[in-house]
């Protein structure tokens, strides 16, 4: 069974930065490419970053690029979000999601950028 | 990017009854490589999304024959035969052909 697990979000000030980590089972993480998802309170979906299986091609949403960096950990199975210069729109809860095509999503993690 | 717009936005509907969501994206999402990248989502109240269709009209696993997803080029639609009370949430279309992918501003489906 596909599992996805995500995990460091939390209160932070505006400015501030924060990582998220995702970790994945029950599928061959290498092979596949991975994406963060956002939610605002209440709003609907945004896609704001997709990694290669290998890490070598990344995209972001013109919301996010250049404060918010994806990577990846094929040995650890693991997918983060490096999020910088935190904004309060970019409050929302990140899902983790298999592939550009999301075939599976975590259980999301709250990100709440406030003062 | 590509707009993505669903229709309606609220879509009341009786248990047993048909049920269908419009999609319409504002550029051609046939990809180079033939395919289409047109998928759809549900979002249970309290749930993360959950995938139903992939690439127009591919069920995936463990979706009741219910479900079904058709179109072409800019235009798609998801189809309920027959609401059942688990269904109701929030349906989102969303395109992977173009990046940014994007997603409808959802339907809120409610018996």
């Amino acid at each position: 069974e596909v599992q996805l697990v995500e995990s460091g979000g939390g209160l932070v000030q505006p400015g501030g930065s924060l990582r998220l980590s995702c970790a994945a089972s029950g599928f061959t993480f290498s092979d596949s490419s991975m994406s963060w998802v956002r939610q605002a309170p209440g709003e609907g979906l945004e896609c704001v970053a997709n990694i290669k299986r290998e890490g070598s091609e990344r995209y972001y949403a013109d919301s996010v690029r250049g404060r918010f960096t994806i990577s990846r950990d094929n040995a650890k199975n693991s997918l983060y979000l490096q999020m910088n210069s935190l904004r309060a729109e970019d409050t929302a809860v990140y899902y983790c999601a298999r592939g550009g095509l999301l075939s599976a999503w975590g259980q999301g993690t709250l990100v709440t950028v406030s003062s | 990017d590509v707009v993505m717009t669903q229709s309606p936005l609220s879509l009341p509907v009786t248990l047993g009854q048909p049920a269908s969501i419009s999609c319409r994206s504002s550029q051609s999402l046939v990809y180079s490589d033939g395919n289409t990248y047109l998928n759809w989502f549900q979002q249970r109240p309290g749930q993360s999304p959950r995938r139903l269709i992939y690439k127009v009209s591919n069920r995936d696993s463990g979706v009741p024959d219910r479900f079904s997803g058709s179109g072409s080029g800019t235009d798609f639609t998801l189809k309920i035969s027959r609401v059942e009370a688990e269904d109701v949430g929030v349906y989102y279309c969303m395109q992977n052909t173009h990046w940014p992918n994007t997603f409808g501003q959802g339907t809120k489906l409610e018996i």
